[in-house]
């Protein structure tokens, strides 16, 4: 079935770097753009990121720009974020998200990964 | 930025009754509106889209309405299925979600 899956969430101390993965199946991973959104906890969703179908494509929420980096790897169906130079405040689940343009909107959505930045 | 602002941030409610849940954007978004739902510790789950489309499988008691920078979700008779939190999120640029509307049994 359509299924996202991210991996790679742990505790991680300020300043240091994490890379999160997301597996697709049970879909053509490489026709569409794919977001990630995180979740501090107990608040709300937080567009983080976007990557387009081929990856040619960046685009960054301005708390993450020039840190957060997206790369996607069509050949294996998986897209990732490594985040560099991480704060307490990124501490939060990572969700991917496929994107729906046609719908304008997200259709699936991964389990989540949980980020914990503290020393 | 566009910035989206929902209210109420709590509601609470009986199983059976009508409730709408407003979601303002700062500027116009035309009908580039989606409404998702979530509950405790599960991904956001796709309702509405396009503002006023029903994503496939979702039941027809919920329903989406407006453009520019006005919209609502009613829900018409409350399931217990249904009490979750809800978020709007525009389309137009940089996806901004609102703030959450936490739906509550009373």
């Amino acid at each position: 079935q359509v299924q996202l899956v991210e991996s790679g969430g742990g505790v991680v101390q300020p300043g240091r770097s994490l890379r999160l993965s997301c597996a697709a199946s049970g879909f053509t991973f490489s026709s569409y753009a794919m977001h990630w959104v995180r979740q501090a906890p107990g608040k709300g969703l937080e567009w983080v990121a976007v990557i387009s179908y081929d990856g040619n494509y960046k685009k960054f929420a301005d708390f993450v720009k020039g840190r957060f980096i997206l790369s996607r790897d069509n050949s294996k169906n998986k897209v990732y974020v490594q985040m560099n130079s991480l704060r307490g405040e990124d501490t939060a689940v990572y969700y991917c998200a496929r994107d729906r343009m046609d719908l304008a909107a997200f259709d699936i959505w991964g389990q989540g990964t949980m980020v914990t930045v503290s020393s | 930025d566009i910035q989206m602002t929902q209210s109420p941030s709590t509601l609470s409610a009986f199983v059976g009754d009508r409730v709408t849940i407003t979601c303002r954007a700062s500027q116009s978004i035309s009908s580039w509106l989606a409404w998702y739902q979530q509950k405790p510790g599960k991904a956001p789950k796709l309702l509405i889209y396009k503002a006023s489309s029903l994503e496939t499988g979702v039941p027809s008691r919920f329903s989406g309405s407006g453009s520019g920078t006005e919209f609502t979700l009613t829900i018409s008779s409350l399931q217990p299925d249904d009490f979750a939190t809800y978020y709007c999120q525009q389309y137009n640029s940089y996806n901004t979600f609102g703030q959450g509307t936490k739906l509550e049994i009373k």
